[in-house]
């Protein structure tokens, strides 16, 4: 099966700790993406990377970090600096075509007390 | 700054009826106009899309209709059923190739009753 796996798909921290969320594809797509969603907030965009060993900060990168040391896996890391970090994360990837469409993982449900 | 305002935040409709969820942009550059459907605990997923080209865009019972000239476009779900209930979002992007960033409107929580 083709697609975008997150896991875990709950994650529980206390605060002040570090913590990586994972994202992998097998769907060969050239660039991928991290939202944030926060009820009544919509998708916010936290970093992209269009190829691999390159990313770009989306509009809330504070507080968060990535790596594209391979073409199918994008990591997340929620640092301490992240003053909210309770919240759902998702993951998507797309392909450079016309469509632009970018197919998002499940999510994972990450909760810091 | 919002640069996609999407309204309303929620919606009821009876079953039958006719959902219509509204969106207005702000970036004349936009020019890439698509819809994200999302059921709870899951990851959003492409229902349709429009270019500017076109004003209407019609897939089964999904309908987009884009007015340009106004920076608006709205989704039309004809003959709703409670399998529509989920949470929509617009979004809309400028298609430069390799830099496919989408902006999200808040998105509308749907409900279709019977």
């Amino acid at each position: 099966d083709g697609g975008i796996t997150q896991s875990p798909k709950y994650l529980f921290r206390k605060e002040g700790q570090n913590v990586t969320l994972s994202c992998e594809q097998n769907l060969n797509h050239d660039a991928m993406y991290w939202y944030r969603q926060d009820p009544g907030q919509g998708l916010r965009l936290i970093y992209y990377s269009q190829i691999v060993n390159d990313f770009q900060k989306g509009d809330i990168a504070e507080g968060y970090s990535v790596s594209r040391e391979k073409k199918e896996s994008f990591p997340l890391t929620v640092t301490s600096a992240q003053k909210n970090p309770t919240a759902f994360y998702l993951c998507a990837s797309s392909i450079h075509s016309e469509t632009y469409e970018q197919y998002f993982g499940p999510g994972t449900r990450l909760t810091v007390t | 700054q919002q640069q996609v305002k999407q309204s309303p935040q929620s919606l009821i409709v009876q079953k039958g009826g006719i959902s219509i969820i509204n969106c207005a942009y702000e970036n004349t550059a936009f020019d890439y106009f698509p819809w994200y459907q999302q059921f709870p605990g899951k990851g959003p997923a492409l229902l349709i899309a429009i270019r500017p080209d076109v004003s209407e865009k019609k897939e089964g019972r999904f309908t987009i209709s884009f007015n340009k000239s106004a920076k608006q476009f709205s989704l039309h779900i004809m003959d709703s059923q409670p399998g529509d209930s989920a949470t929509y979002f617009c979004a809309a992007s400028e298609m430069n190739f390799g830099n496919e960033k989408l902006t999200f409107g808040t998105g509308t929580r749907l409900t279709i009753i019977p």
